[in-house]
Formats: structure tokens, C-alpha cells, sequence
């Protein structure tokens, strides 16, 4: 079966608190994506990995951190410097191969829920 | 950056009914425009794309068209059926930079009256 997995579906954590989200991949993609959703708005990019060993900042990377060891997987860290982690986090990914288009799979997310 | 902006928040249509959602996009170099669906709890689920040298795009029930001139694009649903309520998001991207990562709208709401 191949796809996009997730784990926990459901998180919390104490304030303070650093936390790993996982992200694993079977379809041999080479991109690999971490998105934040808060309730009634649209998906924002977190971090993108597009080769081994190699990530980028998206639009809202502070207080997250990331690793890209290996090229199934994926996971994000959230870090006490993340003011606001309360939110669904959502991992994606999709195909570098040329004259494929950006078609980007998701994952069935995390719920992250600080106390 | 790229900015997508979706319209509107909220629809709500009778069964049988068509619904039109419409988003703009900033950035003209944009040259791909997916549509996600996503069900309470899931992830979004890619349901139909249109690249920029084609105008329309159809697969069933679904419909995509683009204006590149006026940098809008629309998803059209015709005959909705129950299962089609859930949230609908669009997104842009130009896969020729560097970036490649999907830039979302806000998400449209669409709930379908039995």
C-alpha cells in the first residue's frame, strides 16, 4: 500500500516542551513537504526538503526545525520557541521527475494540542 | 510571493444543484492551479489540476477553468451529491523555481442539502 504516513494522529504537550512529528513516505519521492493548518484557514508551508540531506525555509519555519536523513522520511520538530503550536500539521509529498507537475500527496496529519 | 485569494468561505447548495468556487492568484508566473478536497480530520485530497497552457479541464462531475489574462481560476461542480460537502481549498505553484511548494487559498466551505 503506498502512501503517506503519519504519526501521532493526535499529540499533546506540555508548554516547554519539544516535540517530533513523523512523516514517512513509500512512494519514492524525492520532495518532501510540512504544512501548518489553523482552524477555518488555509494551509501554510512550514518547511520543503527536495534531496537528501537539504531543507528550505517556507513562509512560517520559526520555531520548527527539521531532517531529511533519509529520503522516506521527513519529521519536524516543534520547538518551545513556537509561541502558538496549537494546530493540524499536515506532511506532503511529490514527485522532482522532469515533466511532472507539483501533484503533492498528503498524509492524514497530526493534531497538535499544547496544555 | 504568491498570493491565492478563494471565494467564497462558506456555500451551501441543494443536492442537484452546481457550485462554483473562484480564486485569484498574484503571481503570473504561476503555471499549475490544484484543487483539494479535505474531509473533517483528513488530508487534502488532490481531486482535479489544470496546467497553464490549457483553459478547461473536465472529469465527471468536475470542471476546472483558468484565465490567465484576468489570473483566476474556478472549480465547478455539477449535480452534488451529499458526499460532495467537505472543505475545498485551490493552490498555485510554479514547478520551474526552486521552490515547487503549493501556495493555498483560505478554503471553501461547501456543505450540500439533502
Amino acid at each position: 500500500d503506498g502512501g503517506i504516513t503519519q504519526s501521532p494522529k493526535y499529540l499533546f504537550r506540555k508548554e516547554g516542551q519539544n516535540v517530533t512529528l513523523s512523516c514517512e513516505q513509500n512512494l519514492n519521492h524525492d520532495a518532501m513537504y510540512w504544512y501548518r493548518q489553523d482552524p477555518g484557514q488555509g494551509l501554510r508551508l512550514i518547511y520543503y526538503s527536495q534531496i537528501v540531506n537539504d531543507f528550505q525555509k517556507g513562509d512560517i519555519a520559526e520555531g520548527y526545525s527539521v531532517s531529511r536523513e533519509k529520503k522516506e522520511s521527513f519529521p519536524l520538530t516543534v520547538t518551545s520557541a513556537q509561541k502558538n503550536p496549537t494546530a493540524f500539521y499536515l506532511c506532503a509529498s511529490s514527485s522532482l521527475s522532469k515533466g511532472m507537475y507539483n501533484e503533492q500527496f498528503f498524509g492524514p496529519g497530526t493534531r497538535l494540542t499544547v496544555l | 510571493g504568491e498570493n491565492v485569494e478563494q471565494h467564497p468561505s462558506t456555500l451551501s447548495v441543494q443536492e442537484g444543484d452546481s457550485a462554483v468556487i473562484k480564486c485569484t492568484y498574484s503571481d503570473s508566473a504561476s503555471n499549475y492551479f490544484p484543487w483539494y478536497k479535505q474531509e473533517l480530520g483528513k488530508g487534502p485530497q488532490l481531486i482535479i489540476d489544470i496546467r497553464s497552457n490549457v483553459g478547461e479541464k473536465k472529469d465527471q462531475r468536475i470542471a476546472v477553468t483558468l484565465n490567465k489574462t484576468a489570473k483566476h481560476f474556478s472549480l465547478h461542480i455539477t449535480e452534488t451529491q451529499p458526499e460532495d460537502s467537505a472543505v475545498y481549498f485551490c493552490a498555485a505553484s510554479n514547478p520551474d523555481t526552486g521552490r515547487r511548494a503549493l501556495t493555498f487559498g483560505s478554503g471553501t466551505r461547501l456543505q450540500v442539502q439533502p
